[in-house]
């Protein structure tokens, strides 16, 4: 089972809303990832967690905060997103550092910030 | 960040035709990845190539691992409808080098019934 699912698939907010992405793998994988990708573009990283510890964060603004509960679930927390934020948010998951790169990527929820 | 030249960005071929598209990098990559994406969903995993040289298929798809190590190549025999998508390739430098995937910018399959 290669399955990473996230939710809700389709979300609409306003720019003093608050509410969370959620996403989660029951792979047994020890990384996992949330991208950000725009209309006809390829996915563009924004977190990385290794082991639950949040070991890379791409210069992300501290509207998103990300958070990894456990090993399977990987949380997007968003507060204050400007207009330019919509756009499809990915979750992926791999099985963890130097042991497996390919990433397999959940469908994505489509946020439209209003 | 870094982006690896896919080519060619789109392509309009007829039901049945033979398909190619590659990508370039300026740097070595150990792992090559080729993933599929249909409109509103993500990128599904099709092949992954682990040593240079190699040459995989699954079902119509056919990818290598370029010699030099800083290419790739996805072939798709007898294109049908559902082939239609966004084609993208991801390479990864190997060990001590992070979990950090490097994309190229996307081959968009459009197929004429």
């Amino acid at each position: 089972d290669t399955e990473v699912t996230q939710t809700p698939k389709h979300l609409v907010m306003g720019m003093t809303n608050k509410k969370s992405l959620k996403c989660e793998q029951h792979m047994g994988h020890r990384a996992m990832y949330w991208y950000k990708q725009k209309a006809k573009k390829p996915p563009e990283l924004m977190f990385v967690y290794s082991y639950e510890k949040l070991s890379i964060n791409e210069s992300v603004p501290s509207r998103f905060s990300p958070e990894c509960p456990n090993s399977s679930l990987l949380n997007l927390h968003l507060h204050a997103l400007q207009p330019e934020d919509s756009a499809l948010y990915l979750c992926a998951s791999s099985q963890g550092p130097a042991s497996g790169y390919e990433q397999y990527f959940g469908p994505g929820t489509r946020l439209t910030v209003t | 960040g870094q982006q690896l030249n896919q080519s060619p960005q789109s392509m309009f071929i007829q039901e049945g035709e033979d398909v190619s598209m590659n990508c370039t990098s300026s740097s070595i990559f150990n792992t090559w990845l080729w993933y599929k994406q249909d409109p509103g969903e993500g990128p599904v995993l099709l092949i992954a190539l682990y040593k240079a040289g190699e040459l995989t298929s699954n079902g119509r798809l056919t990818a290598q691992f370029g010699i030099t190590r800083k290419d790739s190549f996805l072939n798709i025999s007898a294109s049908i409808p559902s082939d239609v998508g966004i084609y993208f390739c991801a390479g990864h430098p190997g060990r001590n080098a992070g979990n950090m995937l490097t994309f190229g910018g996307g081959t968009r399959l459009m197929v004429k019934p």
